[in-house]
Protein backbone atom coordinates (compact mmCIF):
# COMPACT_ATOMS: atom_id res chain seq x y z
CA UNK A 1 0.00 0.00 0.00
CA UNK A 2 1.16 3.86 0.03
CA UNK A 3 3.02 4.94 2.38
CA UNK A 4 3.17 7.92 4.43
CA UNK A 5 5.60 9.78 6.78
CA UNK A 6 5.66 12.34 9.17
CA UNK A 7 8.63 14.47 10.61
CA UNK A 8 9.24 14.25 12.92
CA UNK A 9 7.75 11.41 15.14
CA UNK A 10 9.02 13.98 18.56
CA UNK A 11 9.21 17.01 19.33
CA UNK A 12 9.50 18.82 22.69
CA UNK A 13 9.75 23.03 22.73
CA UNK A 14 9.46 25.42 24.90
CA UNK A 15 6.41 27.30 25.67
CA UNK A 16 6.12 30.25 22.99
CA UNK A 17 8.03 28.86 20.06
CA UNK A 18 7.03 27.18 17.13
CA UNK A 19 6.91 23.87 15.45
CA UNK A 20 6.43 22.78 12.09
CA UNK A 21 5.39 19.17 11.30
CA UNK A 22 5.77 17.73 7.91
CA UNK A 23 3.81 15.15 6.15
CA UNK A 24 4.29 13.29 2.63
CA UNK A 25 2.75 10.78 0.80
CA UNK A 26 5.87 8.61 -0.36
CA UNK A 27 4.89 6.81 -3.37
CA UNK A 28 1.81 8.82 -4.38
CA UNK A 29 0.36 12.12 -5.16
CA UNK A 30 -2.46 13.78 -2.72
CA UNK A 31 -4.62 16.77 -3.32
CA UNK A 32 -5.66 16.44 -0.19
CA UNK A 33 -4.51 15.42 3.18
CA UNK A 34 -5.91 15.25 6.26
CA UNK A 35 -4.57 16.35 10.10
CA UNK A 36 -5.47 14.95 12.88
CA UNK A 37 -5.02 15.58 17.02
CA UNK A 38 -4.91 12.73 19.25
CA UNK A 39 -5.33 12.50 23.25
CA UNK A 40 -3.78 10.61 25.41
CA UNK A 41 -6.81 7.11 25.01
CA UNK A 42 -9.03 9.62 22.87
CA UNK A 43 -10.39 9.13 19.77
CA UNK A 44 -8.51 11.12 16.70
CA UNK A 45 -10.31 14.70 16.06
CA UNK A 46 -10.15 16.14 12.66
CA UNK A 47 -8.46 19.84 12.79
CA UNK A 48 -8.19 20.67 9.22
CA UNK A 49 -8.46 19.36 5.06
CA UNK A 50 -5.20 20.53 3.75
CA UNK A 51 -5.17 21.22 -0.27
CA UNK A 52 -3.09 21.53 -2.44
CA UNK A 53 -2.70 24.72 -4.13
CA UNK A 54 -5.96 26.17 -1.94
CA UNK A 55 -6.30 27.45 1.60
CA UNK A 56 -7.06 24.78 4.50
CA UNK A 57 -10.21 24.15 5.88
CA UNK A 58 -10.27 24.40 9.12
CA UNK A 59 -12.89 22.49 11.46
CA UNK A 60 -15.29 24.66 13.96
CA UNK A 61 -13.22 25.34 17.26
CA UNK A 62 -9.64 25.00 15.47
CA UNK A 63 -7.75 28.51 14.81
CA UNK A 64 -6.36 28.70 11.98
CA UNK A 65 -3.87 31.55 13.14
CA UNK A 66 -2.96 29.05 16.01
CA UNK A 67 -2.57 26.15 13.31
CA UNK A 68 -0.95 26.82 10.11
CA UNK A 69 -1.56 24.28 7.48
CA UNK A 70 0.44 24.98 3.97
CA UNK A 71 0.12 22.41 0.79
CA UNK A 72 2.55 23.25 -1.30
CA UNK A 73 2.93 20.64 -3.64
CA UNK A 74 1.55 17.15 -4.37
CA UNK A 75 3.34 15.14 -1.46
CA UNK A 76 3.45 17.80 0.68
CA UNK A 77 1.80 19.35 3.76
CA UNK A 78 2.90 20.98 6.85
CA UNK A 79 1.38 21.66 10.48
CA UNK A 80 2.96 24.77 11.89
CA UNK A 81 1.56 24.95 15.80
CA UNK A 82 2.67 28.71 16.45
CA UNK A 83 3.35 29.74 19.98
CA UNK A 84 3.25 26.60 20.80
CA UNK A 85 1.40 26.41 24.58
CA UNK A 86 1.20 23.20 27.04
CA UNK A 87 -2.28 22.47 26.18
CA UNK A 88 -1.17 21.91 22.57
CA UNK A 89 0.89 18.69 23.47
CA UNK A 90 -0.57 15.77 22.00
CA UNK A 91 -0.58 13.45 18.87
CA UNK A 92 -0.54 15.02 15.87
CA UNK A 93 -1.33 12.55 12.52
CA UNK A 94 -1.68 12.84 8.92
CA UNK A 95 -3.41 11.11 6.33
CA UNK A 96 -3.41 11.19 2.89
CA UNK A 97 -6.06 10.30 0.66
CA UNK A 98 -4.89 8.39 -2.63
CA UNK A 99 -6.62 10.23 -5.60
CA UNK A 100 -6.03 7.56 -8.01
CA UNK A 101 -9.17 5.22 -6.52
CA UNK A 102 -11.30 8.31 -5.98
CA UNK A 103 -10.61 9.63 -9.78
CA UNK A 104 -10.17 13.36 -8.44
CA UNK A 105 -13.98 13.62 -7.51
CA UNK A 106 -15.35 14.09 -3.99
CA UNK A 107 -16.63 10.75 -3.80
CA UNK A 108 -15.16 9.21 -0.41
CA UNK A 109 -14.48 5.56 -2.10
CA UNK A 110 -10.96 5.52 -1.40
CA UNK A 111 -8.82 4.99 0.72
CA UNK A 112 -6.78 6.99 3.28
CA UNK A 113 -3.39 6.33 4.22
CA UNK A 114 -1.98 7.51 7.39
CA UNK A 115 1.21 8.53 8.54
CA UNK A 116 2.80 7.59 12.10
CA UNK A 117 1.87 10.61 14.21
CA UNK A 118 4.07 12.91 15.88
CA UNK A 119 3.81 13.19 19.87
CA UNK A 120 4.58 17.17 20.37
CA UNK A 121 5.50 17.83 23.87
CA UNK A 122 4.99 21.56 24.94
CA UNK A 123 7.01 22.78 28.48
CA UNK B 1 -22.40 16.52 17.14
CA UNK B 2 -21.05 12.76 17.29
CA UNK B 3 -22.14 11.23 14.17
CA UNK B 4 -20.15 7.84 14.97
CA UNK B 5 -20.79 6.09 18.32
CA UNK B 6 -18.88 3.12 19.77
CA UNK B 7 -20.46 1.67 22.58
CA UNK B 8 -18.08 -0.17 24.26
CA UNK B 9 -14.19 1.28 25.29
CA UNK B 10 -13.12 -2.14 26.03
CA UNK B 11 -13.33 -5.74 25.05
CA UNK B 12 -11.94 -8.50 26.45
CA UNK B 13 -12.47 -11.88 24.63
CA UNK B 14 -10.91 -15.38 24.74
CA UNK B 15 -8.79 -16.82 21.53
CA UNK B 16 -11.80 -19.12 19.59
CA UNK B 17 -14.98 -16.95 20.94
CA UNK B 18 -16.58 -14.45 18.50
CA UNK B 19 -16.05 -10.75 18.97
CA UNK B 20 -18.69 -8.41 17.57
CA UNK B 21 -17.33 -4.44 17.75
CA UNK B 22 -20.40 -1.62 17.40
CA UNK B 23 -20.74 1.03 15.68
CA UNK B 24 -23.45 3.09 15.48
CA UNK B 25 -24.26 6.52 13.16
CA UNK B 26 -25.79 9.44 12.82
CA UNK B 27 -26.60 10.81 9.45
CA UNK B 28 -29.33 11.10 7.04
CA UNK B 29 -27.68 10.85 3.53
CA UNK B 30 -25.55 8.25 2.00
CA UNK B 31 -22.62 7.76 4.25
CA UNK B 32 -19.00 5.70 3.75
CA UNK B 33 -18.66 3.74 6.37
CA UNK B 34 -15.46 2.25 7.59
CA UNK B 35 -13.40 -0.08 10.38
CA UNK B 36 -9.70 1.12 10.69
CA UNK B 37 -7.33 -0.33 13.21
CA UNK B 38 -4.48 0.38 15.35
CA UNK B 39 -2.25 -2.66 16.71
CA UNK B 40 0.09 -1.67 19.54
CA UNK B 41 2.90 0.72 18.58
CA UNK B 42 1.81 1.12 14.67
CA UNK B 43 -0.24 3.74 12.56
CA UNK B 44 -3.42 3.99 11.91
CA UNK B 45 -4.56 1.56 8.83
CA UNK B 46 -7.74 0.48 7.13
CA UNK B 47 -9.11 -2.63 7.72
CA UNK B 48 -12.54 -2.97 5.69
CA UNK B 49 -14.96 -0.51 4.39
CA UNK B 50 -18.94 -1.36 3.49
CA UNK B 51 -18.82 -0.42 -0.30
CA UNK B 52 -16.43 -3.47 -0.42
CA UNK B 53 -18.21 -6.12 0.86
CA UNK B 54 -15.19 -7.96 1.45
CA UNK B 55 -13.85 -9.77 4.66
CA UNK B 56 -10.36 -8.82 5.77
CA UNK B 57 -8.45 -11.07 8.00
CA UNK B 58 -11.98 -13.00 8.92
CA UNK B 59 -13.48 -9.65 9.89
CA UNK B 60 -17.03 -8.41 8.12
CA UNK B 61 -18.95 -5.71 8.30
CA UNK B 62 -22.56 -4.81 7.54
CA UNK B 63 -24.37 -1.79 7.12
CA UNK B 64 -27.79 -1.81 8.30
CA UNK B 65 -28.82 1.50 7.10
CA UNK B 66 -32.25 0.48 8.92
CA UNK B 67 -30.24 0.55 12.44
CA UNK B 68 -28.10 2.97 11.40
CA UNK B 69 -25.43 0.49 12.45
CA UNK B 70 -22.02 -1.23 10.51
CA UNK B 71 -20.72 -3.57 13.43
CA UNK B 72 -17.72 -5.35 12.96
CA UNK B 73 -17.60 -8.97 13.53
CA UNK B 74 -15.04 -11.97 13.78
CA UNK B 75 -16.16 -15.55 14.40
CA UNK B 76 -12.90 -16.84 16.18
CA UNK B 77 -10.81 -14.17 17.72
CA UNK B 78 -7.13 -14.27 17.53
CA UNK B 79 -4.66 -13.05 19.91
CA UNK B 80 -3.47 -10.86 16.87
CA UNK B 81 -6.98 -9.09 16.60
CA UNK B 82 -5.99 -7.60 20.15
CA UNK B 83 -6.22 -3.68 18.90
CA UNK B 84 -7.14 -0.72 18.94
CA UNK B 85 -10.51 -0.30 16.40
CA UNK B 86 -11.85 3.05 15.22
CA UNK B 87 -15.69 3.19 13.35
CA UNK B 88 -15.19 6.16 10.70
CA UNK B 89 -18.19 7.79 8.91
CA UNK B 90 -17.40 10.00 5.35
CA UNK B 91 -20.52 11.89 4.39
CA UNK B 92 -21.25 11.96 0.54
CA UNK B 93 -19.10 14.33 -1.42
CA UNK B 94 -16.68 14.83 1.55
CA UNK B 95 -13.79 14.91 -0.33
CA UNK B 96 -12.87 11.46 1.99
CA UNK B 97 -13.12 13.53 5.20
CA UNK B 98 -13.43 11.25 8.10
CA UNK B 99 -15.30 11.67 11.59
CA UNK B 100 -14.03 8.62 13.67
CA UNK B 101 -16.12 7.15 16.81
CA UNK B 102 -14.36 6.84 20.04
CA UNK B 103 -12.59 3.10 19.86
CA UNK B 104 -13.22 -0.11 21.20
CA UNK B 105 -9.97 -2.06 22.17
CA UNK B 106 -10.03 -4.97 21.55
CA UNK B 107 -8.22 -8.16 24.32
CA UNK B 108 -7.91 -11.47 23.21
CA UNK B 109 -6.40 -13.48 25.69
CA UNK B 110 -5.13 -17.28 25.29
Amino acid sequence: GAVVSQHPSRVICKSGTSVKIECRSLDFQATTMFWYRQFPKQSLMLMATSNEGSKATYEQGVEKDKFLINHASLTLSTLTVTSAHPEDSSFYICSARDERLAGGTPSSYNEQFFGPGTRLTVL
Amino acid sequence: AQRVTQPEKLLSVFKGAPVELKCNYSYSGSPELFWYVQYSRQRLQLLLRHISRESIKGFTADLNKGETSFHLKKPFAQEEDSAMYYCALSEADSWGKLQFGAGTQVVVTP
